[in-house]
């Protein structure tokens, strides 16, 4: 298994739609995870930690999954400006220690009117 | 945002040239990174600094060389690049926990290389 694998997409959606993606890490002992948003040709930006108990920030909402090793985000009433690229991130295990953070491919989301 | 700043923007190099890729943050953050981003591929870790001492070298060749002179600054030095080398570099800066879980990264916008 890699280490983070998320869904290949691209996701073609109509602006209103509800969109969920998928993500699964390798390491079990993993504690940070993550979601980050990147548009075409800019950084990374945060868009939310993930947390055990699952957490929502307005229209979106991330869980965790920890016996699946499983991540998700789910984005509700989709709008033009959530097209970007969504980064599914994970801490790495370094000799039993929290270590840097793994990104995996990312998946594209396109919201068309 | 300018909490963490990255100059050049673009750059354009020869193979023989000898540039170098500078990274500021203004968040007080005592760790910094250097990732490589190429189509196509997920962020690629090569260097990562905490307290200004190098704590990992992903096995990136010789010719990309880093340098921290303080925890605020990270620098990339290029020598001799191939075409392949051609990516989009970004920094990011976190603050590192001893024992603790990792945390957030805040990215520059990063430097868009091309080695011709």
């Amino acid at each position: 298994r890699k280490e983070v694998e998320q869904d290949p997409g691209p996701f073609n959606v109509p602006e209103g739609a509800t969109v969920a993606f998928n993500c699964t890490y390798s390491n079990s002992a993993s504690q940070s995870f993550f979601w980050y948003r990147q548009d075409c040709r800019k950084e990374p930006k945060l868009l939310m930690s993930v947390y055990s108990s699952g957490n929502e920030d307005g229209r979106f909402t991330a869980q965790l999954n920890r016996a699946s090793q499983y991540i998700s985000l789910l984005i509700r009433d989709s709008k033009l400006s959530d097209s970007a690229t969504y980064l599914c991130v994970v801490n790495k295990i370094v000799g039993g220690s929290q270590g840097n953070l793994i990104f995996g491919k990312g998946t594209k989301l396109s919201v068309k009117p | 945002e300018t909490g963490v700043t990255q100059t050049p923007r673009h750059l354009v190099m020869g193979m023989t040239n000898k540039k170098s890729l500078k990274c500021e943050q203004h968040l007080g953050h005592n760790a910094m990174y250097w990732y490589k981003q190429s189509a196509k591929k997920p962020l690629e870790l090569m260097f990562v600094y905490n307290f200004k001492e190098q704590t990992e070298n992903n096995s990136v060749p010789s010719r990309f060389s880093p340098e921290c002179p303080n925890s605020s600054h990270l620098f990339l030095h290029l020598h001799t690049l191939q075409p392949e080398d051609s990516a989009l570099y970004l920094c990011a800066s976190s603050q590192w926990q001893a024992g603790g879980p990792t945390d957030t990264q805040y990215f520059g916008p990063g430097t868009r290389l091309t080695v011709l």
